[in-house]
């Protein structure tokens, strides 16, 4: 069954630097999404992302967050000047279509940790 | 603001018996109301959904109920497994975004 990849799976930066986390997405879906889980909390939707464009962010996606699909397969999310409480797992998910009824399929996270 | 709040937070159930897991939520502009099923160290996995034109969706053990009125949504695990052990979230979709409830840890007793 076609799954969601991300890498690395664990990621350590020092405070203030910049941090790209990579995802590849199912190859025919068309919508992807991030999200972020810290740790023992819910999952928090970060951001979805559609044709090269963002379709709806949450408060949390500041301009310190950006998203990109640099190529046909992958799809990044970087943080500019990370802070402490970005320690976190981010996961990304991607759906083939936007509908609200479109299974979104989540990859196995990206555990971000902040020294 | 808490767009959703999920009950209990944990919850310890025989091998055999029945989980259930609630969820309310006050925003109406979501159209669709899915659970996910999260293992340590993975991430969430759609397990069951529902759109809040029906009261009731029943897939295999798993059963959603639908209230639509009082905006509520509970899931029920029948003969709960030792396997079924895992964290629950519930969630409503809208659009492009969707938001999680906090998260319902199910440990099933052998």
């Amino acid at each position: 069954e076609p799954e969601v990849t991300q890498t690395p799976s664990h990621q350590v930066t020092q405070m203030g630097q910049e941090v790209i986390l990579r995802c590849v997405p199912i190859s025919n879906h068309l919508y992807f999404y991030w999200y972020r889980q810290i740790l023992g909390q819910k999952v928090e939707f970060l951001v979805s992302f559609y044709n090269n464009e963002i379709s709806e962010k949450s408060e949390i996606f500041d301009d310190q967050f950006s998203v990109e699909r640099p190529d046909g397969s992958n799809f990044t999310l970087k943080i500019r000047s990370t802070k402490l409480e970005d320690s976190a797992m981010y996961f990304c998910a991607s759906s083939e279509q936007g509908f609200s009824n479109q299974p979104q399929h989540f990859g196995d996270g990206t555990r971000l940790s902040i020294l | 603001q808490q767009q959703v709040k999920q009950s209990p937070q944990s919850l310890i159930v025989q091998k055999g018996g029945i989980s259930i897991i609630n969820c309310a939520y006050e925003n109406t502009a979501f159209d669709y109301f899915p659970w996910y099923q999260q293992f340590p160290g993975k991430g969430p996995a759609l397990l069951i959904a529902i759109r809040p034109d029906v009261s009731e969706k029943k897939e295999g053990r798993f059963t959603i109920s639908f209230n639509k009125s009082a905006k509520q949504f509970s899931l029920h695990i029948m003969d709960s497994q030792p396997g079924d052990s895992a964290t629950y979230f519930c969630a409503l979709t809208g659009g492009f975004k969707t938001i999680f409830g906090a998260g319902t840890r199910l440990f099933v007793k052998a």
